[in-house]
């Protein structure tokens, strides 16, 4: 099974800083790659899919780059109502595994 | 309003088993492939099941001939049989869609809370 691994698993920035968090695959997984955000006691949205396909409705200050086994959530300019856990997943192929997480929060 | 909604979570001994039911409103679920994720207290995201749209399921080893994922396209509904259930099951289930097969993850539900333990 390919595994995904995230990194770093918690980062604390100050509110403007731009945040980029990693996700790899143990194997190549082309672009099927999404990116969700979970907020305390509330159900993930997803932000991205496709690596770098932004969801409707997404700021545009979330941005996803890679292919293959490498991959980056970056988040240009950090807000407040950015504080949360972010979760890569693969789609391309069962298990839908997903990334262990980065909990983000502002310093 | 396109929404899930997943009901029959609980307290169950171990040993035990449970149903859980994900009802699918403001789209036809039969297009789409759903999935149940479950997340551990404290802990991140686990994928469990899927059934894609032709009615193909697949299991994460974790649950593999324990659980058996289920739709029935009729009452707008996605079931989770659980059974044997052990104290690592223990977590907030959700129900999520994805628009076709082999897609991320657009929709999900609020979640259905199990617990197990004597």
């Amino acid at each position: 099974d390919i595994q995904m691994t995230q990194s770093p698993s918690s980062l604390s920035a100050s509110v403007g800083d731009r945040v980029t968090i990693t996700c790899r695959a143990s194997q190549g997984i082309r672009t099927s790659l999404a990116w969700y955000q979970q907020k305390p006691e509330k159900a993930p949205k997803l932000l991205i899919y496709g690596a770098s396909t932004l969801q409707s409705g997404v700021p545009s200050r979330f941005s996803g780059t890679g292919s293959g086994t490498d991959f980056t959530l970056t988040i240009s300019s950090l807000q407040p109502e950015d504080v949360a856990t972010y979760y890569c997943q693969k789609y391309n192929s069962d298990p839908l595994t997903f990334g262990g997480g980065t909990k983000v929060e502002i310093k | 309003e396109v929404q899930l909604v997943e009901t029959g979570g609980g307290l169950i001994q171990p040993g035990g088993s449970l149903r859980l039911s994900c009802v699918t409103s403001g789209f036809t679920g039969t297009t789409n492939y759903m999935s149940w994720v479950r997340q551990a207290p404290g802990k991140g995201l686990d994928w469990v099941s899927v059934i894609y749209s032709g009615g193909s399921t697949y299991y994460a080893d974790s649950v593999k001939g324990r659980f058996t994922i289920s739709r029935d396209n009729s009452k707008n509904t996605l079931y989770l049989h659980m059974n044997s259930l052990r104290a690592e099951d223990t977590a907030v289930y959700y129900c999520a869609r994805g628009t076709t097969d082999w897609d991320a993850f657009d929709l999900w539900g609020q979640g259905t809370m199990v617990t197990v333990s004597s």
